[in-house]
């Protein structure tokens, strides 16, 4: 089975600090994963995905992620938080070998505030 | 502009009406979604559909109907079945043939019980 644990409902940080955002994910064969944000009362934006090749993916607005293969892991990353980039962040799976090609699986979602 | 409308932004729906909301894309995307999401809950998939005159069920499917008689449009139908229809629901579409494509959203449709 295919499942994705953002296991922080919030994450708080200082505007100019680093921040980081967690994911953990479950799925049978090669993971493609994904990280979207939303913003209040909008659809999901696409930030960037991991499909293969490095494992440090960068993406919009300086944010980036590293998938770790041992761990199960696709953590987002920003080296400098902005007030901005508070909003409602999705972390999402799909397993190449999945018979069903078309459906990501999402986390939970991640509430980031960042304090002026 | 290339995207997914989603009509209408807030929809008010009384007890016992079925009411649908409007999903089209200019994308030329064989592949479209509907995505309901509650506040602490994610997203959860109610249909999709790969394919013209195709779909299938999702996790949450029961009280919800759809229809793709053409490949721009997927209408969802919240029907009178459906007992707490009151949430948050993403369209979404994205090219076939890949499990490397990245979905593209619509905006959202808030409804809610009078």
């Amino acid at each position: 089975a295919q499942s994705v644990a953002q296991p922080e409902d919030q994450v708080n940080v200082a505007e100019g600090n680093p921040l980081t955002v967690k994911c953990t994910y479950s799925v049978s064969g090669n993971p493609y994963l994904f990280w979207y944000v939303q913003y209040p009362n909008r659809g999901l934006q696409f930030l960037l995905k991991y499909i293969t090749g490095d494992n440090l993916v960068k993406g919009s607005y300086g944010f980036e992620a590293e998938f770790n293969k041992s761990q199960t892991s696709f953590h987002l990353k920003k080296p400098s938080a902005l007030v901005s980039d508070s909003a409602l962040y999705f972390c999402a799976v799909r397993d190449d070998r999945g018979s069903t090609l078309g459906r990501l699986y999402f986390g939970r979602g991640t509430q980031l505030t960042v304090w002026p | 502009d290339g995207g997914i409308t989603q009509s209408p932004k807030y929809l008010f729906r009384k007890e016992g009406q079925n009411v649908t909301l409007s999903c089209e894309q200019n994308l030329n995307h064989d592949a479209m979604y509907w995505y309901r999401q509650d506040p602490g809950q994610g997203l959860r998939l109610i249909y999709y559909s790969q394919i013209v005159n195709d779909f299938q069920k999702g996790d949450i499917a029961e009280g919800y109907s759809v229809s793709r008689e053409k490949k721009e449009s997927f209408p969802l139908t919240v029907t009178s079945a459906q007992k707490n229809p009151t949430a948050f629901y993403l369209c979404a579409s994205s090219p076939l043939g890949t499990a490397r494509e990245k979905l593209f959203f619509g905006s959202g449709t808030q409804l809610s019980v009078l």
